[in-house]
């Protein structure tokens, strides 16, 4: 079965430091995409971070890293130097040919910093 | 500026009165997609379309239709809405090569009294 885990419901993070939000999945297919959202109190849905399953190299988007282990299946997203905007819902999700290319989608990460 | 343009942003509604979710794409995405999130479950696929005249159930396709005349449109039909279908939606769509992401639209808020 297909399936993203997000074991993280909230976070309190201090302004300035560094987060990590977890993200592991299980699945069967050797291509697949893992993607990052933000989804702020607005509700729109915002693309943060891509990593495609034969990437060698950890994807990075300005502050967004992705700590990918494809061992462990595990697709962490680090925030550096974390924001007052960087307050949202953190969502993980993973595509797949199987999956006809359908989204697969965590629960979410309730992401705070604290000023 | 490559978007998914939804309307309306927010809608009220009463119960059974037939209504129109419209979803409209300038990439040229062969894959369009629609969900609700509800607090506690997260997002779920309503329907997709895969191309034109090409469109498929999703995990809870119950209470809606879709159609794809068109590559750009998509739209959202609620032939009779129910409270339960109170939710927060959105469409989006990517393109079928490779492992692309999905852009979203804003979202619509829907509420059914």
């Amino acid at each position: 079965a297909q399936k993203i885990t997000q074991t993280q419901p909230g976070m309190f993070v201090q302004e300035k430091e560094a987060v990590t939000l977890d993200c592991t999945y299980d699945t069967s297919d050797q291509s697949y995409g893992l993607f990052w959202y933000k989804q702020p109190s607005s509700g729109e849905m915002i693309f943060l971070i891509y990593q495609g399953s034969y990437d060698e190299q950890n994807a990075t988007e300005g502050r967004y890293s992705l700590n990918f282990q494809k061992a462990r299946k595990s697709a962490n997203l680090v925030i550096s130097a974390s924001q007052l905007g960087d307050s949202a819902m953190y969502f993980c999700a993973m595509r797949t040919l199987d999956s006809n290319y359908q989204l697969i989608w965590g629960a979410g990460t309730k992401l705070i910093i604290k000023p | 500026e490559a978007q998914v343009t939804q309307n309306p942003r927010y809608l009220i509604t009463v119960t059974g009165k037939k209504l129109t979710v419209t979803c409209s794409q300038n990439m040229n995405h062969e894959y369009m997609s629609w969900y609700r999130q509800d607090p506690g479950l997260g997002l779920r696929q309503i329907y997709y379309s895969m191309n034109v005249e090409v469109t498929d159930k999703g995990d809870v396709p119950e209470g809606y239709k879709v159609s794809r005349k068109e590559k750009r449109n998509f739209p959202l039909i609620l032939e009779s809405p129910s409270p339960n279908q109170t939710s927060l939606y959105f469409c989006a769509s990517s393109s079928s090569q490779g492992f692309f992401g999905y852009t979203f639209g804003s979202g619509t808020r829907l509420t059914v009294v």
